[in-house]
């Protein structure tokens, strides 16, 4: 079976610091791969999507970055963190663009 | 744009008393609408995938229903282990990013013993 596991799970960071969350999936190939934020009191929304290795898209403007150095891994990063990053950040992936999107367990970041 | 919008925004049921989640949808071609149960903390959990109107999926004590322009998760005889938030989400096929999914803001269900 599928597995999709994120760290950390929760995070506490100063403005202006760097930022990494990874994301890996396991047993499965070539699978489809999104970061999505949840803020309070707003539905799940789409940072970035990726079909495979080095393919990154983004859909909405914003101070982070995203990267997938391998298959069944994703990297959710940003240079200098921002007082509005502040979130729960959801990794998940699929096994093609129609089929359902499995969520792995998140990371709760707060910055100060 | 697509939009999903889930009514009503919290619901408080005794146990074994049934009821209805909405889920109201815009979506140019609709190619799926999902639900999905999230407990507190953790990423939403899929339910079911319903890809045409009429279609109808259940699970245990779970229904969904589609029509062209709604979506219902019926809760028949619910129990405590139940509550939790129900998110709907719509991807659609023709304009804009086929990838995206559009969640609502969810529906907070409560079931007390």
């Amino acid at each position: 079976s599928q597995t999709i596991h994120q760290w950390p799970a929760t995070l506490v960071q100063p403005v202006g610091s760097p930022l990494s969350l990874e994301c890996t999936v396991e047993g499965t190939s070539n699978p489809n791969l999104y970061w999505y934020r949840q803020a309070a009191g707003r539905g799940l929304q789409l940072l970035f999507y990726s079909v495979g290795i080095g393919q990154i898209s983004s859909e909405v403007p914003q101070n982070l970055s995203a990267s997938r150095p391998q298959d069944r891994q994703f990297i959710l990063s940003s240079k200098k963190l921002l007082l509005s990053d502040s979130g729960f950040y959801l990794c998940a992936w699929s096994r093609s663009q129609y089929q359902p999107q499995h969520f792995g367990d998140g990371t709760r970041l707060s910055i100060l | 744009e697509d939009q999903v919008t889930q009514s009503p925004e919290a619901l408080r049921l005794q146990e074994g008393e049934s009821s209805s989640l909405n889920c109201s949808y815009t979506v140019s071609g609709l190619r799926g609408l999902f639900w999905y149960r999230q407990d507190p903390g953790k990423g939403p959990e899929f339910l079911f995938t319903l890809y045409s109107a009429g279609e109808e999926k259940e699970k245990e004590r779970l229904k969904a229903t589609l029509t062209k322009k709604e979506s219902f998760l019926h809760i028949t005889a619910p129990k405590p282990e139940d509550s939790a938030t129900y998110l709907c989400a719509v991807q659609g096929g023709s304009g804009g990013s086929n990838y995206k999914l559009t969640f609502g803001k969810g529906t907070l269900l409560t079931v007390n013993p």
